[in-house]
């Protein structure tokens, strides 16, 4: 069973909008969660993170949002640019110290 | 360099044969990760160091993989007898291994078993 998942494997938004990945996850125990950037060939980048006991983490133009009675968080991207199109990894972690990753997220941005 | 360095990047062996992927981390973290990637999925947890002890070695598929770290630096994934359902990217990943810290990774190796 996928303790973190990302529900859409693609999506594809115009130059200068806005991006919103999505991710939900089933494990209460998880208080930590990340999200990561992938250009093929190489290996996941870190972006932005955000503690279960906050809601919003912003880091100029990446905002995570956190809804822990929904277990869903987002990532918001804007404006979007070319050079955002990569996989988008939503992680999460609990106290076990490892990172469980969902399945990925392609981000397409059109000039 | 300063990052997180896999070889090979990639390797192609046949089934049955025993393969060897190296990991080298960034310098003083002492937390290193071993993930495998499989086609349109995330990384998948192997195996997790704490210096030179395995800490966490729950996602190791059976006991032909086995991982170690002797000096608590560069670590060496080990795959006997292996199959073709082995194929897939193998990532290396470390953090400084404070509470929270982000993961680092290097670029993978390409494992194909033909």
């Amino acid at each position: 069973d996928q303790q973190v998942k990302q529900n859409s494997p693609s999506l594809s938004v115009q130059e200068g909008r806005i991006s919103i990945l999505n991710c939900d996850y089933t494990n209460s125990m998880f208080d930590y969660f990340l999200w990561y950037k992938k250009y093929p060939a190489e290996g996941p980048t870190f972006l932005i993170s955000i503690s279960s006991i906050k809601d919003k983490n912003e880091d100029g133009r990446f905002t995570v949002f956190l809804n822990k009675s929904a277990k869903h968080l987002s990532l918001h991207i804007v404006p979007s640019q070319p050079g955002d199109s990569a996989v988008y990894f939503c992680a999460a972690t609990g106290d076990a110290g490892k990172s469980t990753f969902g399945d990925g997220t392609t981000l397409t941005v059109k000039p | 360099g300063a990052g997180v360095s896999q070889t090979p990047s990639n390797k192609v062996t046949e089934k049955g044969k025993y393969v060897e992927l190296r990991c080298d981390p960034i310098s003083g973290h002492t937390a290193l990760y071993w993930y495998r990637q499989s086609l349109g999925q995330g990384p998948e947890f192997l195996i997790y160091f704490q210096g030179t002890g395995a800490a966490d070695d729950s996602g190791l598929p059976n006991d032909r993989f086995f991982a170690v770290r002797p000096e608590g630096s560069v670590s060496t994934l080990k795959i006997q007898r292996t199959e073709r359902g082995d194929s897939a990217v193998y990532l290396c990943a470390c953090s400084t291994g404070q509470t929270n810290s982000p993961l680092h990774f290097g670029n993978g190796t390409r494992l194909t078993v033909t």
